[in-house]
């Protein structure tokens, strides 16, 4: 089944810098790669989403880029606040088969 | 409009209790899935539900988990003869259509603690 690593678990930024996750995962069937971000005492939500058929896409601050060949996937997050501090979720789904999620990285955006 | 509800928002118990956790998902949303999430670590799927078909419960973890979707609507998680390992957050999800690719819109959780 697939398997999604997620780095760093951890990260710190000065606000104003730009942040990077990265994710890799193991079903090259794999097909739909979202990002979800968790504020403390709240369910996750979706705050970008990549297919496939599209190497990078952008909304605002936040872009993800999609490597379907070294399997790895990354979310970028420019000129960073302070309300961005929170948990970022990446996950990868392949057909009807659940989304599979990476253990998450906190990031800390330091005034 | 109303998002995904959950109920309780905590619950504490005692090892050998049965507990029930409630999902109230966005109205008209078709799919419903559940998520627990330890301390430190990702979601881990436990059981979804899509419209008319039968649900995939090939996530959870043991027979004593289980869970119901009533009327297509709300439903509930029941844990029977909990552990102190089934200490975590379950999260409820609903997505507006069958299938992949969808968005799921989560609920708040419930934090269940067992003593």
């Amino acid at each position: 089944g697939e398997n999604v690593e997620q780095h760093p678990s951890t990260l710190s930024v000065q606000e104003g810098d730009s942040a990077v996750i990265k994710c890799t995962y193991s079903d090259s069937a794999s097909n739909y790669f979202p990002w979800y971000k968790q504020e403390l005492g709240k369910g996750p939500q979706l705050i970008i989403d990549i297919r496939s058929n599209v190497g990078e896409k952008k909304d605002q601050r936040i872009a993800v880029t999609l490597n379907k060949t070294a399997k790895h996937f990354s979310l970028h997050i420019t000129e960073t606040q302070p309300e961005d501090s929170a948990v970022y979720f990446c996950a990868a789904e392949s057909g009807n088969t659940p989304l599979v999620f990476g253990k998450g990285t906190r990031l800390s955006v330091i005034a | 409009g109303a998002g995904v509800s959950q109920s309780p928002s905590n619950k504490v118990t005692e090892k050998g209790k049965d507990v029930e956790l409630r999902c109230d998902p966005i109205s008209g949303h078709t799919a419903l899935y559940w998520y627990r999430q330890s301390l430190g670590q990702g979601l881990e799927f436990l059981i979804y539900f899509q419209g008319n078909s039968a649900p995939d419960k090939s996530g959870l973890p043991s027979d004593r988990f289980s869970a119901e979707r009533t009327g297509g609507s709300v439903s509930t998680l029941t844990i029977q003869r909990t552990q102190q390992e089934d200490s975590a957050v379950y999260l409820c999800a609903s997505s507006p259509l069958d299938g992949a690719q969808e968005t799921q819109y989560f609920g708040p959780g419930t934090r269940l603690l067992v003593l």
